[in-house]
């Protein structure tokens, strides 16, 4: 079974571009959430989806930031006009319907702001 | 807001030692995890615990949750260096209609030999 999928495994963008960051979650999963890692601190929620609906974006900033989960393909999280603070690795995980299972992660995309 | 907090952050030992790694939280949760994160790596799952006195063991490492307390311990016996890595909690608050995770500071482990 393949893992949860992240690409690119790094992006680097100049302040003011778009960056696009995708994951495809484990078969058989049908949740996925985005976490965002800053340099030697914990993993910070940002969004929860299932397919095609958004359910806690709670910890997603409030501008420049957009994530879906479309019927067909993988997750995106957006972030439009970067800045270096948005300079971060982004974890996506995915789990399946039953709770009491792990939230499985993949690689993670390193992303850095020039 | 529901703060998880694990100490110690940093924590040098000596292959053979036995440790703790503390984690508590400010409200009550059902479900509490334990990862580990190798340098540039992401996070493998190691313990899921469910209810109050969970225990979990798994080669060297015991996981355990204590509700009422709102602690959990990651107990590391007779450490090898293969154990150097980050490990974090992660706290999924209870009740809550969302499956997200808060997770510790992480605690950076190295062993020594």
């Amino acid at each position: 079974n393949a893992g949860v999928m992240q690409n690119p495994r790094h992006l680097v963008r100049r302040r003011g571009q778009e960056a696009r960051l995708r994951c495809s979650p484990m078969k058989g999963h049908s949740h996925v959430y985005w976490y965002r890692q800053l340099p030697e601190e914990g993993l910070k929620f940002m969004v929860y989806l299932q397919k095609e609906n958004i359910i806690d974006e709670s910890g997603m900033p409030k501008e420049r930031f957009s994530a879906e989960f479309p019927k067909e393909g993988p997750s995106i999280l957006r972030i439009q006009q970067v800045v270096r603070g948005d300079s971060a690795a982004y974890f996506c995980a995915s789990s399946p319907t039953d709770r009491n299972q792990p939230q499985h992660f993949g690689d993670g995309t390193r992303l850095s702001i020039l | 807001e529901l703060k998880v907090e694990q100490n110690p952050l940093f924590l040098s030992m000596q292959e053979g030692k036995n440790y703790t790694i503390y984690c508590n939280y400010s409200t009550t949760s059902d479900r509490l995890y334990w990862y580990r994160q190798d340098p540039g790596k992401s996070l493998e799952s190691l313990f899921v615990l469910l209810s109050n006195g969970a225990v979990k063991q798994e080669g060297r490492l015991m996981a355990s949750l204590d509700t009422k307390a709102r602690l959990s311990t990651l107990h590391i016996t007779a450490a090898v260096h293969d154990l150097s890595a980050t490990y974090f909690c992660a706290v999924d608050p209870a009740g809550g209609a969302t499956n997200k995770l808060i997770f510790g500071t992480g605690t950076l482990l190295a062993v020594q030999p």
